[in-house]
């Protein structure tokens, strides 16, 4: 089955600097892959996906780029803020199966 | 977007009872849903596709006599576990594709279950 991973779990930058958080995935018929942010004790969010048909894919200060070759994609935050703080989680979806495998998460601190 | 309500968001039980926890898509129809669950500090792990008019597909591990599931309606899927104890608290949290393919999946509040 499919197998996600993510580095680092752990990340800390300062206020207005960039994150940059990065997954690799087993399966090459994967096609769908979104990325959550998840508050303590709340429902992950989705904060932006990227389909296997597109490399690079941006929303104000976040973008996603997926590299099918290696099989990995990667989430850019840039102008990061305190409230950009939270654990955050990529995942991946095998091409007619729905349900999401998720990487192991992240854990994004801000430092004002 | 789609809106998915898990009941209840938190519950204490003692060890031994069971505990039934729902989940229901309020404007959309899934015949699918999904079930996780998520250890302090740990990922979301699948723990079974709930089906609707079929039997559940449980992932590895997971078993399927103490986690039972129901999809009796395009609209609900429930999870009880069943003979609780202390190692099976955790954040259980449903989720549902809005339709068919890879799309958006949409998730429930999440149920934080206490074992005592």
């Amino acid at each position: 089955g499919e197998n996600v991973e993510q580095h680092p779990s752990t990340l800390s930058v300062q206020e207005g600097d960039s994150a940059v958080i990065k997954c690799t995935y087993s399966d090459s018929a994967s096609n769908y892959f979104p990325w959550y942010k998840q508050e303590l004790g709340k429902r992950p969010q989705l904060i932006i996906d990227i389909r296997s048909n597109v490399g690079e894919k941006k929303d104000q200060r976040i973008a996603v780029t997926l590299n099918k070759t290696a099989k990995h994609f990667s989430l850019h935050i840039t102008e990061t803020q305190p409230e950009d703080s939270a654990v955050y989680f990529c995942a991946a979806i095998i091409q007619g199966a729905q349900k999401l495998v998720f990487g192991q998460g992240t854990r994004l601190t801000i430092n004002p | 977007g789609a809106v998915v309500s898990q009941h209840p968001s938190r519950v204490i039980c003692k060890s031994g009872t069971s505990v039934k926890i729902e989940c229901r898509s309020l404007d959309f129809q899934a015949t699918t849903m999904f079930w996780y669950r998520q250890f302090p500090k740990q990922s979301l792990m699948l723990m079974a596709t709930s089906n609707e008019g079929s039997k559940a597909t449980y992932e590895q591990g997971v078993e399927k006599d103490k986690f039972l599931i129901n999809h009796a309606s395009l609209t609900l899927s429930t999870l009880t576990v069943t003979s609780a104890h202390p190692e099976d608290s955790s954040f259980y949290i449903c989720s549902a594709p809005q339709g068919s393919g890879n799309t958006e999946a949409f998730f429930g509040q999440g149920t934080r279950l206490t074992v005592v």
